[in-house]
Protein backbone atom coordinates (compact mmCIF):
# COMPACT_ATOMS: atom_id res chain seq x y z
CA UNK A 1 0.00 0.00 0.00
CA UNK A 2 1.39 3.79 -1.05
CA UNK A 3 2.06 5.44 2.28
CA UNK A 4 3.16 9.10 2.90
CA UNK A 5 4.01 9.78 6.41
CA UNK A 6 4.97 13.59 7.72
CA UNK A 7 6.50 14.19 10.90
CA UNK A 8 6.12 15.87 13.29
CA UNK A 9 1.88 15.84 13.31
CA UNK A 10 2.04 19.44 15.29
CA UNK A 11 4.55 22.02 15.69
CA UNK A 12 4.45 25.16 17.81
CA UNK A 13 7.61 27.40 17.69
CA UNK A 14 8.46 31.55 18.13
CA UNK A 15 8.61 33.89 15.30
CA UNK A 16 11.97 34.14 13.66
CA UNK A 17 12.47 30.62 14.58
CA UNK A 18 14.43 28.04 11.45
CA UNK A 19 11.88 25.16 11.41
CA UNK A 20 12.10 21.86 9.19
CA UNK A 21 9.34 19.38 8.49
CA UNK A 22 9.72 15.86 7.25
CA UNK A 23 8.16 13.70 4.91
CA UNK A 24 9.06 10.04 4.55
CA UNK A 25 6.97 7.80 1.80
CA UNK A 26 6.97 4.32 0.95
CA UNK A 27 5.01 3.71 -2.95
CA UNK A 28 5.42 2.61 -6.16
CA UNK A 29 6.14 4.10 -8.78
CA UNK A 30 7.40 7.15 -7.85
CA UNK A 31 6.63 10.56 -9.93
CA UNK A 32 7.63 13.29 -8.54
CA UNK A 33 6.83 14.80 -4.43
CA UNK A 34 5.08 18.19 -3.80
CA UNK A 35 4.72 20.25 -0.70
CA UNK A 36 1.39 22.48 0.13
CA UNK A 37 0.31 24.94 2.29
CA UNK A 38 -3.05 24.77 3.33
CA UNK A 39 -4.32 27.83 5.77
CA UNK A 40 -8.46 27.76 6.27
CA UNK A 41 -9.35 27.21 2.90
CA UNK A 42 -7.98 25.26 -0.37
CA UNK A 43 -4.10 23.96 -0.29
CA UNK A 44 -2.01 26.25 -2.44
CA UNK A 45 1.50 24.77 -4.49
CA UNK A 46 4.44 25.24 -2.83
CA UNK A 47 6.92 22.95 -4.37
CA UNK A 48 7.08 20.34 -6.54
CA UNK A 49 10.52 17.97 -6.56
CA UNK A 50 11.42 15.25 -9.01
CA UNK A 51 15.39 14.89 -8.89
CA UNK A 52 17.43 14.12 -5.79
CA UNK A 53 19.52 16.66 -4.17
CA UNK A 54 18.54 19.37 -5.84
CA UNK A 55 17.01 21.84 -3.32
CA UNK A 56 14.11 24.67 -4.67
CA UNK A 57 13.80 27.72 -2.87
CA UNK A 58 11.11 30.14 -2.44
CA UNK A 59 12.27 33.16 -0.59
CA UNK A 60 12.52 31.79 2.82
CA UNK A 61 11.10 27.92 1.97
CA UNK A 62 13.14 25.45 0.56
CA UNK A 63 12.88 21.88 -0.58
CA UNK A 64 15.16 19.08 -1.19
CA UNK A 65 14.37 15.24 -2.23
CA UNK A 66 16.68 12.65 -1.41
CA UNK A 67 15.40 9.37 -3.51
CA UNK A 68 17.26 7.07 -2.14
CA UNK A 69 16.13 7.60 1.49
CA UNK A 70 12.80 8.17 0.59
CA UNK A 71 12.28 11.63 2.19
CA UNK A 72 12.11 14.84 2.00
CA UNK A 73 12.14 17.73 4.18
CA UNK A 74 10.81 21.80 3.81
CA UNK A 75 13.16 24.66 5.48
CA UNK A 76 11.25 27.24 6.47
CA UNK A 77 14.02 30.20 7.78
CA UNK A 78 12.99 33.58 9.97
CA UNK A 79 9.37 31.98 10.56
CA UNK A 80 6.49 34.61 10.48
CA UNK A 81 2.83 34.44 12.01
CA UNK A 82 1.65 34.39 9.03
CA UNK A 83 3.52 31.08 7.96
CA UNK A 84 1.11 29.30 10.38
CA UNK A 85 -0.39 26.74 8.41
CA UNK A 86 -0.90 22.94 7.66
CA UNK A 87 1.82 21.88 5.84
CA UNK A 88 1.26 19.44 3.07
CA UNK A 89 3.29 16.41 1.35
CA UNK A 90 2.03 14.74 -1.16
CA UNK A 91 3.80 12.09 -3.63
CA UNK A 92 2.66 11.52 -7.40
CA UNK A 93 2.71 8.26 -8.98
CA UNK A 94 2.99 6.80 -12.63
CA UNK A 95 -0.23 5.64 -13.12
CA UNK A 96 -1.47 7.36 -15.86
CA UNK A 97 -3.60 8.96 -13.98
CA UNK A 98 -1.93 12.12 -11.97
CA UNK A 99 -3.18 10.74 -8.64
CA UNK A 100 -1.62 12.08 -5.41
CA UNK A 101 -1.42 9.99 -2.17
CA UNK A 102 -0.74 12.67 1.23
CA UNK A 103 0.51 12.79 3.76
CA UNK A 104 -1.66 13.85 7.21
CA UNK A 105 -0.32 16.92 7.54
CA UNK A 106 2.00 19.01 9.73
CA UNK A 107 0.39 21.80 11.65
CA UNK A 108 2.76 24.53 12.18
CA UNK A 109 2.09 27.61 14.58
CA UNK A 110 4.14 30.33 14.84
CA UNK A 111 3.99 32.48 17.80
CA UNK A 112 4.67 36.34 18.19
CA UNK B 1 -13.32 34.28 -13.40
CA UNK B 2 -10.81 31.73 -14.40
CA UNK B 3 -10.33 29.22 -11.57
CA UNK B 4 -12.07 26.07 -10.04
CA UNK B 5 -14.92 26.50 -8.15
CA UNK B 6 -16.92 24.09 -5.71
CA UNK B 7 -20.79 24.60 -4.47
CA UNK B 8 -22.31 24.91 -2.34
CA UNK B 9 -19.69 26.10 0.54
CA UNK B 10 -21.48 24.65 3.46
CA UNK B 11 -24.34 22.09 3.54
CA UNK B 12 -26.36 20.62 6.11
CA UNK B 13 -27.55 17.24 5.43
CA UNK B 14 -30.13 14.62 6.70
CA UNK B 15 -28.75 10.75 7.04
CA UNK B 16 -30.33 8.92 4.28
CA UNK B 17 -31.01 11.96 1.52
CA UNK B 18 -29.15 12.33 -1.38
CA UNK B 19 -26.60 15.27 -1.75
CA UNK B 20 -24.53 16.54 -4.67
CA UNK B 21 -21.72 18.75 -4.93
CA UNK B 22 -20.43 20.68 -7.89
CA UNK B 23 -17.27 21.46 -8.93
CA UNK B 24 -16.69 23.33 -12.17
CA UNK B 25 -13.24 24.55 -13.94
CA UNK B 26 -12.38 26.68 -16.37
CA UNK B 27 -8.91 25.99 -17.94
CA UNK B 28 -9.91 22.85 -19.91
CA UNK B 29 -7.57 20.66 -17.53
CA UNK B 30 -7.72 16.97 -18.64
CA UNK B 31 -7.58 15.92 -15.07
CA UNK B 32 -9.98 16.50 -11.88
CA UNK B 33 -10.43 14.76 -8.85
CA UNK B 34 -12.53 14.87 -5.22
CA UNK B 35 -10.66 14.03 -1.95
CA UNK B 36 -12.08 14.61 1.08
CA UNK B 37 -10.10 15.86 4.64
CA UNK B 38 -10.59 14.47 8.00
CA UNK B 39 -8.93 14.83 11.11
CA UNK B 40 -6.30 12.18 11.30
CA UNK B 41 -6.68 11.45 7.69
CA UNK B 42 -5.05 14.01 6.22
CA UNK B 43 -6.62 14.43 2.00
CA UNK B 44 -8.15 11.16 0.80
CA UNK B 45 -9.01 10.19 -3.32
CA UNK B 46 -12.48 9.55 -3.57
CA UNK B 47 -12.73 9.30 -7.27
CA UNK B 48 -10.89 10.91 -10.24
CA UNK B 49 -10.87 11.77 -13.59
CA UNK B 50 -8.94 11.55 -16.91
CA UNK B 51 -11.16 12.82 -19.17
CA UNK B 52 -14.96 13.53 -20.34
CA UNK B 53 -16.78 10.00 -19.50
CA UNK B 54 -13.90 8.42 -18.31
CA UNK B 55 -13.83 7.96 -14.07
CA UNK B 56 -12.05 5.91 -11.85
CA UNK B 57 -12.11 4.98 -8.27
CA UNK B 58 -9.62 6.18 -5.58
CA UNK B 59 -9.18 4.97 -2.00
CA UNK B 60 -12.40 5.78 -0.62
CA UNK B 61 -15.17 5.72 -3.40
CA UNK B 62 -17.65 3.82 -1.17
CA UNK B 63 -20.99 5.24 -0.72
CA UNK B 64 -20.38 8.26 -3.98
CA UNK B 65 -21.25 8.58 -7.62
CA UNK B 66 -19.37 11.16 -9.88
CA UNK B 67 -20.46 11.74 -13.73
CA UNK B 68 -17.68 13.85 -15.91
CA UNK B 69 -20.58 14.49 -19.56
CA UNK B 70 -18.16 17.93 -19.55
CA UNK B 71 -14.67 18.57 -18.99
CA UNK B 72 -15.47 21.14 -16.94
CA UNK B 73 -17.58 19.86 -14.60
CA UNK B 74 -16.99 17.17 -12.12
CA UNK B 75 -20.31 16.67 -9.66
CA UNK B 76 -19.69 14.31 -6.58
CA UNK B 77 -23.01 12.92 -5.19
CA UNK B 78 -23.75 11.13 -1.54
CA UNK B 79 -26.40 8.99 -2.48
CA UNK B 80 -27.49 8.25 0.97
CA UNK B 81 -25.71 10.18 2.92
CA UNK B 82 -24.13 8.95 6.47
CA UNK B 83 -22.85 10.15 8.89
CA UNK B 84 -19.49 8.98 8.01
CA UNK B 85 -19.14 11.12 5.47
CA UNK B 86 -19.02 14.37 7.31
CA UNK B 87 -16.09 16.00 6.14
CA UNK B 88 -14.24 18.81 4.09
CA UNK B 89 -14.55 18.24 0.44
CA UNK B 90 -12.39 19.56 -2.08
CA UNK B 91 -12.35 18.85 -5.88
CA UNK B 92 -9.36 19.58 -8.14
CA UNK B 93 -7.98 19.67 -11.50
CA UNK B 94 -5.04 19.48 -13.53
CA UNK B 95 -3.14 19.63 -16.57
CA UNK B 96 -1.61 16.15 -17.43
CA UNK B 97 1.62 17.40 -16.55
CA UNK B 98 1.78 19.93 -13.58
CA UNK B 99 0.01 20.20 -10.23
CA UNK B 100 -3.35 20.03 -8.57
CA UNK B 101 -5.02 23.40 -8.23
CA UNK B 102 -7.75 23.10 -5.23
CA UNK B 103 -11.08 24.25 -4.85
CA UNK B 104 -12.05 26.27 -1.78
CA UNK B 105 -13.72 23.44 -0.37
CA UNK B 106 -17.28 22.27 0.62
CA UNK B 107 -17.60 21.78 4.35
CA UNK B 108 -20.50 18.93 4.40
CA UNK B 109 -21.73 17.97 7.75
CA UNK B 110 -24.79 14.68 7.50
CA UNK B 111 -26.79 15.02 10.84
Amino acid sequence: EDKVVQSPLSLVVHEGDTVTLNCSYEVTNFRSLLWYKQEKKAPTFLFMLTSSGIEKKSGRLSSILDKKELFSILNITATQTGDSAVYLCAVELIQGAQKLVFGQGTRLTINP
Amino acid sequence: DAGITQSPRYKITETGRQVTLMCHQTWSHSYMFWYRQDLGHGLRLIYYSAAADITDKGEVPDGYVVSRSKTENFPLTLESATRSQTSVYFCASSPPTGTYTFGSGTRLTVV
